[in-house]
C-alpha cells in the first residue's frame, strides 16, 4: 500500500535553533516529492518538489533532501523564526501526477 | 491577486441536507482537486479533475460527487450529508503538467450534526 509517514508527529525548539523533519515512503512507482507547510485554519503552502534526480533543494531557509534508493525525505530547517511554527507535510506522487499521497505531517513550535 | 477560493468558510448543517462547497480559482489552471483533512491522517484526496468535464476519484469518494462544467470552477456536493463527513474542506488547482505547483484555497469547515 502506498503511504508516506512523518516524524516525529511535533516538535518543540527554541528559536535561532535549527531542526529536521523526516518523511519515509512507500509509494511505487515514484514520481515527485513535495513539502508543504501549512499554518493553522489554512490552505498548505508549497515549500519544494524534488524529482527522483534531485537530491536536494533549498527555499530560502528551508532544505529538502532526498534519497530515491532508501525512499527517504529530509527537511532541514535552519535558524528557525517564530513564524515557521506550523504543520510541515510530506507528500508525494506516483505513477498518476494527479494523485498525491499526504503524509499526517509534523507539527512544529518555535518557541522564543 | 492570483487564488483559490472557497465558499462558505464555515459551515454546520444537518444529516441529511444537500449541500455545495463551491471552489473558483482565476489562474486558469487546467487542474483542481479536492481534500479532506482530519486530525492524524492528513489530508485525502476526495475527487480531481484534469480539465473541463474530466474528473476522477481519489482515495476517498463516497458520498461526494463534484462537476467540472467551466473551467475555473470546481463544485463539491454532498447529496446527503452524514456526521462522518464533518472535516475540514480543501480545494487545490494548478496546470497539471510537469511539476507543477500546487495551490489551495483556504479551506471550508463543515459539521454535520
Amino acid at each position: 500500500k502506498n503511504q508516506v509517514e512523518q516524524s516525529p508527529q511535533s516538535l518543540i525548539i527554541l528559536e535561532g535553533k535549527n531542526c529536521t523533519l523526516q518523511c519515509n515512503y512507500t509509494v511505487s512507482p515514484f514520481s515527485n516529492l513535495r513539502w508543504y507547510k501549512q499554518d493553522t485554519g489554512r490552505g498548505p503552502v508549497s515549500l519544494t518538489i524534488m524529482t527522483f534526480s534531485e537530491n536536494t533543494k533549498s527555499n530560502g531557509r528551508y532544505t529538502a533532501t532526498l534519497d530515491a534508493d532508501t525512499k527517504q525525505s529530509s527537511l532541514h530547517i535552519t535558524a528557525s523564526q517564530l513564524s515557521d511554527s506550523a504543520s510541515y507535510i510530506c507528500v508525494v506522487s506516483g505513477d498518476s501526477s494527479y494523485k498525491l499521497i499526504f503524509g499526517s505531517g509534523t507539527r512544529l513550535l518555535v518557541r522564543p | 491577486e492570483a487564488q483559490v477560493t472557497q465558499n462558505p468558510r464555515y459551515l454546520i448543517t444537518v444529516t441529511g441536507k444537500k449541500l455545495t462547497v463551491t471552489c473558483s480559482q482565476n489562474m486558469n489552471h487546467e487542474y483542481m482537486s479536492w481534500y479532506r483533512q482530519d486530525p492524524g491522517l492528513g489530508l485525502r484526496q476526495i475527487y480531481y479533475s484534469m480539465n473541463v468535464e474530466v474528473t476522477d476519484k481519489g482515495d476517498v469518494p463516497e458520498g461526494y460527487k463534484v462537476s467540472r462544467k467551466e473551467k475555473r470552477n470546481f463544485p463539491l456536493i454532498l447529496e446527503s450529508p452524514s456526521p462522518n463527513q464533518t472535516s475540514l474542506y480543501f480545494c487545490a488547482s494548478g496546470t497539471g503538467t510537469g511539476l507543477y505547483e500546487q495551490y489551495f484555497g483556504p479551506g471550508t469547515r463543515l459539521t454535520v450534526t
